[in-house]
């Protein structure tokens, strides 16, 4: 258990539906991250919050629309998704300019 | 850019064999270096760390020394258990570059055989 929770876990879609990934952090962090993890690719950060401001956007499809209503909640809005951005999305937070980042489990998200 | 390189997997190995996983990175600066492990079904977990040149990090039987000379940051054990099968990513962090965010190696996915 890392502090960081992350619902759901497992999510099908299809391409025409709206959904959201939630994460929380318990650690007292003011930094929450969005990260994409495929079979094909490594890691790839989506996006940064810092202070609830987005100081990060990885040139990512406008599809995904994050949000950080505070600095404990962060979300991901999905829409009109693709099968190729099936894959396990994954939070993590840490405090502001520091090194160590905390991992929520991920969620499995498969676009039919 | 900053970058990782680490040995592409997966790798097998008996259980109380001695494990190396190579990791080099290119950075400007004075980068920090971290070592995730990723069991099945989870999120990432940060395995062990080192901040600075010649620092080594260590946990759970695992090593790591930071190699400024060689650019590198290879993981090691020296007596593998079956638990530690997972993936194993290599990652750094450099404020001086890439304002702080990871970034990470492919990743090596270990298992080993009882």
């Amino acid at each position: 258990e890392t502090g960081v929770t992350q619902t759901p876990r497992h999510l099908v879609m299809g391409m025409t539906n709206k959904k959201s990934l939630k994460c929380e952090q318990h650690l007292g962090h003011n930094a929450m991250y969005w990260y994409k993890q495929s079979a094909k690719k490594p890691l790839e950060l989506m996006f940064v919050y810092n202070f609830k401001e987005q100081t990060e956007n990885n040139s990512v499809p406008s599809r995904f629309s994050p949000e950080c209503p505070n600095s404990s909640h962060l979300f991901l809005h999905l829409h009109t998704l693709q099968p190729e951005d099936s894959a396990l999305y994954l939070c993590a937070s840490s405090q502001a300019n520091r090194d160590e980042q905390f991992f929520g489990p991920g969620t499995r998200l498969t676009v039919l | 850019g900053d970058s990782v390189t680490q040995m592409e997997g997966p790798v097998t190995l008996s259980e109380e064999a001695f494990l190396t996983i190579n990791c080099t990175y290119t950075a400007t600066g004075y980068p920090s270096l971290f070592w995730y492990v990723q069991y099945p079904g989870e999120g990432l977990q940060l395995l062990l760390k080192a901040t600075k040149a010649d620092d080594k990090g260590s946990n759970k039987g695992f090593e790591a020394t930071y190699r400024k000379e060689t650019t590198s940051f290879h993981l090691e054990k020296g007596s593998v258990q079956v638990s530690d099968s997972a993936v194993y990513f290599c990652a750094l962090t450099n404020y001086g570059g890439s304002q702080g965010n990871l970034i990470f190696g492919k990743g090596t996915k270990l298992s080993v055989k009882p």
